[in-house]
């Protein structure tokens, strides 16, 4: 299985932050990564897809970037909302898998 | 836009089974792909299984194949997700979701309809 793994686990930050979170897979999954947002007891929510490509209604301060084995989920000038937790998925080959998430809480 | 409801918490004994129903309302799912994912207390989410409903042929991910058992009703428009000899590790939140039949079956797959979600406790 691909192993995912996201930097950091938490950290802290202030409104109008910019907010910039890892995850590297543990061999190369081409461009096939997607990053979801969940907020405290609610589903997530999928935000990118495709390493770059934001989901319709995601505001355009959320960016994707990376390929390969590494890649980075950007927030520009965070918002109240955005606190929440980010996990990135390969999408390269079943089973899919998830990183452990990374908490974004306010500073 | 499809809307995925799922069904009410559990609370259920150590050895026991649940099973999780997933109903699909706004559209058909028949031809999507329906994941589950598990998410344990304070922990990350886990990828189950899934299932396309008109195939009807379920995947697991290894660490689920003995003990999980998804499957799908076209008519009723609904997935469900089995867990039998049930463990206090099993203790989560399960939820349902789609993706394309089309990513599924090669690359590219991500989750874009979430459903509910569905707490199962599991303690004597």
């Amino acid at each position: 299985d691909i192993q995912m793994t996201q930097s950091p686990s938490s950290l802290s930050a202030s409104v109008g932050d910019r907010v910039t979170i890892t995850c590297r897979a543990s061999q190369s999954i081409s461009n096939f990564l997607n990053w979801y947002q969940q907020e405290p007891g609610k589903a997530p929510k999928l935000l990118i897809y495709s390493t770059s490509t934001l989901q319709s209604g995601v505001p355009s301060r959320f960016s994707g970037s990376g390929s390969g084995t590494d890649f980075t989920l950007t927030i520009n000038s965070l918002q109240p909302e955005d606190f929440a937790t980010y996990s990135c998925q390969q999408s390269y080959t079943m089973p899919w898998t998830f990183g452990q998430g990374t908490k974004v809480e306010i500073k | 836009q499809v809307q995925l409801v799922q069904s009410g918490a559990e609370v259920k004994k150590p050895g026991s089974s649940v099973k999780v129903s997933c109903e699909a309302s706004g559209g058909t799912i028949s031809r999507d792909a329906i994941s589950w994912v598990r998410q344990a207390p304070g922990q990350g989410l886990e990828w189950m299984g899934g299932i396309i409903p008109t195939i009807g042929r379920p995947n697991y991910a290894q660490k689920f194949e003995e003990r999980v058992t998804i499957t799908a009703d076209e008519s009723t428009n609904t997935a469900y997700m089995e867990v039998s000899r049930l463990r206090s590790e099993d203790t989560a939140v399960y939820y349902c979701a789609r993706g394309t039949m089309r990513s599924y079956l090669s690359v590219d797959y991500y989750m874009d309809v979430w459903g509910t979600g569905t707490t199962v406790i599991v303690s004597s």
